[in-house]
C-alpha cells in the first residue's frame, strides 16, 4: 500500500466549476500538508500549505485536512483555464531536519472554455 | 528572486552510458534536495542535503547513481550506467533549511534512456 493515494484522473471540468481534489494517506506521522501545481514541463509549485487539520483559503483555493480520517482536499471554485495542470498534495512529518516529502501520483486537471 | 537553475533541460543517452545534471538552488537555502518524478508518478526524493551534509539518501540506487554538492551550494547528481527505467525527470529543489515548509523546485532535467 502506497503511503499517499491519489486519483490520477485525468478530470475535465466546464470553465467555472468547482473542483474537488483529494488524497488519503496511512502516515499517522504526517502533520504538514501541501498541494503543489505542476503546469506540462515545468517544476511543481506550492500552491497551499496547511498544518495538522483544518481548514485553509486563499483566493480561489481551500485546502482541508481531516486527520482523523487520513485524507486532505483541495476546492477550486470558479476555475479557469489557466487552472490546467497537474495537482500534486505532498506531506511530510513533523520533525526538524526530516523535510522529506511523500508526494502523491498527481491528478491531471483540464478547465475547459 | 532567481529560482532554482538546472541544466541541461533535456538530455538523451543510451543505456549503458553515464550522465550528468547540474544543479543551483536560490541563494541562501542550505537544504537542497534530487528527486525523481517518473511519467505518470509523482516525485520521489533521491537525496537531501543540508548544506555539504547528506541527511537522507536512503531511495538513492547508490549502486549507479551518486551525488555531491560542493560548498554548500552548486549539485551535481550522475547516474553510471544508465539503464532504461532511469528515463525520467530529475528535479532539484531547495528550501531554508529551518522549519520552513516550502521546497522551491527547479524546471528539472528529462532523461530519456534508450
Amino acid at each position: 500500500q502506497k503511503e499517499v493515494e491519489q486519483d490520477p484522473g485525468p478530470l475535465s471540468v466546464p470553465e467555472g466549476a468547482i473542483v474537488s481534489l483529494n488524497c488519503t494517506y496511512s502516515n499517522s506521522a504526517f502533520q504538514y500538508f501541501m498541494w503543489y501545481r505542476q503546469y506540462s514541463r515545468k517544476g511543481p509549485e506550492l500552491l497551499m500549505y496547511t498544518y495538522s487539520s483544518g481548514n485553509k483559503e486563499d483566493g480561489r483555493f481551500t485546502a482541508q485536512v481531516d486527520k482523523s480520517s487520513k485524507y486532505i482536499s483541495l476546492f477550486i471554485r470558479d476555475s479557469q483555464p489557466s487552472d490546467s495542470a497537474t495537482y500534486l498534495c505532498a506531506m511530510r512529518p513533523r520533525v526538524f531536519g526530516n523535510e522529506k516529502l511523500t508526494f502523491g501520483t498527481g491528478t491531471r486537471l483540464t478547465i475547459i472554455p | 528572486e532567481a529560482g532554482v537553475a538546472q541544466s541541461p533541460r533535456y538530455k538523451i543517452i543510451e543505456k549503458r552510458q553515464s550522465v550528468a545534471f547540474w544543479c543551483n538552488p536560490i541563494s541562501g537555502h542550505a537544504t537542497l534536495y534530487w528527486y525523481q518524478q517518473i511519467l505518470g508518478q509523482g516525485p520521489k526524493l533521491l537525496i537531501q542535503f543540508q548544506n555539504n551534509g547528506v541527511v537522507d539518501d536512503s531511495q538513492l540506487p547508490k549502486d549507479r547513481f551518486s551525488a555531491e554538492r560542493l560548498k554548500g551550494v552548486d549539485s551535481t547528481l550522475k547516474i553510471q550506467p544508465a539503464k532504461l527505467e532511469d528515463s525520467a525527470v530529475y528535479l532539484c529543489a531547495s528550501s531554508l533549511g529551518d522549519t520552513s515548509y516550502e521546497q522551491y523546485f527547479g524546471p528539472g532535467t528529462r532523461l530519456t534512456v534508450t
